[in-house]
């Protein structure tokens, strides 16, 4: 069975141009998950979509980040403009739950992102 | 973020010893999870823990949910070089849908 795919798997950008990560969850999963992972402050949470529809976005540090989920296999964290301090590994997850009870997660292999 | 206090936070070992790590937090959790984590991979999921005091094992590594509800222990017996990783926990506080990770274990094996 495919896992979560996510790509590119790494992207090297200047400051100020957009980046967009693509993310395609576990066939049948109902939520889906971005996260980002430094080594400062480890993995933190962005946004939570449940059945395409985002529930919860208060990861989400700046208006300079949005996230779509057009449908059930595809989801998209676009950054725009880019800066230095958005560099890090962009990790989507998604999970078979339902909406207040998401059971266990399961990670694509991250992007890499690096904004020069 | 909040993160859970996650013990050791790093350690060398020899092969064939056994590893123990745990995390704590001041929140009762309703599930923890336990990931491995390869370099420039996503963390993979180990085990899974659903009920207070349960003990799940999945091959050489046995994880346990404290009593509490607040903690959570693994530990991985007669370790080998493949066992090179970042260790981490999560937690889902009760009432949410979130999970907080703790700040990784990362252990390394001296063959």
């Amino acid at each position: 069975d495919a896992g979560v795919i996510q790509s590119p798997r790494h992207e090297v950008t200047e400051m100020g141009q957009e980046v967009t990560l693509r993310c395609k969850p576990i066939s049948g999963h109902n939520s889906l998950f971005w996260y980002r992972q430094t080594m400062m402050r480890g993995l933190e949470l962005l946004i939570y979509f449940n059945n395409n529809v985002p529930i919860d976005d208060s990861g989400m540090p700046e208006d300079r980040f949005s996230a779509k989920m057009p449908n059930a296999s595809f989801s998209t964290l676009k950054i725009q403009p880019s800066e230095p301090r958005d560099s890090a590994v962009y990790f989507c997850a998604s999970s078979p739950g339902l909406a207040g009870n998401t059971d266990t997660q399961y990670f694509g292999p991250g992007t890499r992102l690096t904004v020069l | 973020g909040q993160q859970l206090n996650q013990s050791p936070q790093s350690m060398f070992i020899q092969e064939g010893e056994d590893v123990s790590m745990n995390c704590t937090s001041s929140s009762i959790f309703n599930t923890w999870l336990w990931y491995k984590q390869d370099p420039g991979e996503g963390p993979v999921l180990l085990i899974a823990l659903y009920k207070a005091g349960e003990l799940t094992s999945n091959g050489r590594l046995t994880a346990q949910f404290g009593i509490t509800r607040k903690d959570s222990f693994l530990n991985i017996s007669a370790s080998i070089p493949s066992d090179v990783g970042i260790y981490f926990c999560a937690g889902q506080p009760t009432g949410t849908y979130k999970y907080i990770f703790g700040t990784g274990t990362r252990l390394k094996v001296l063959a």
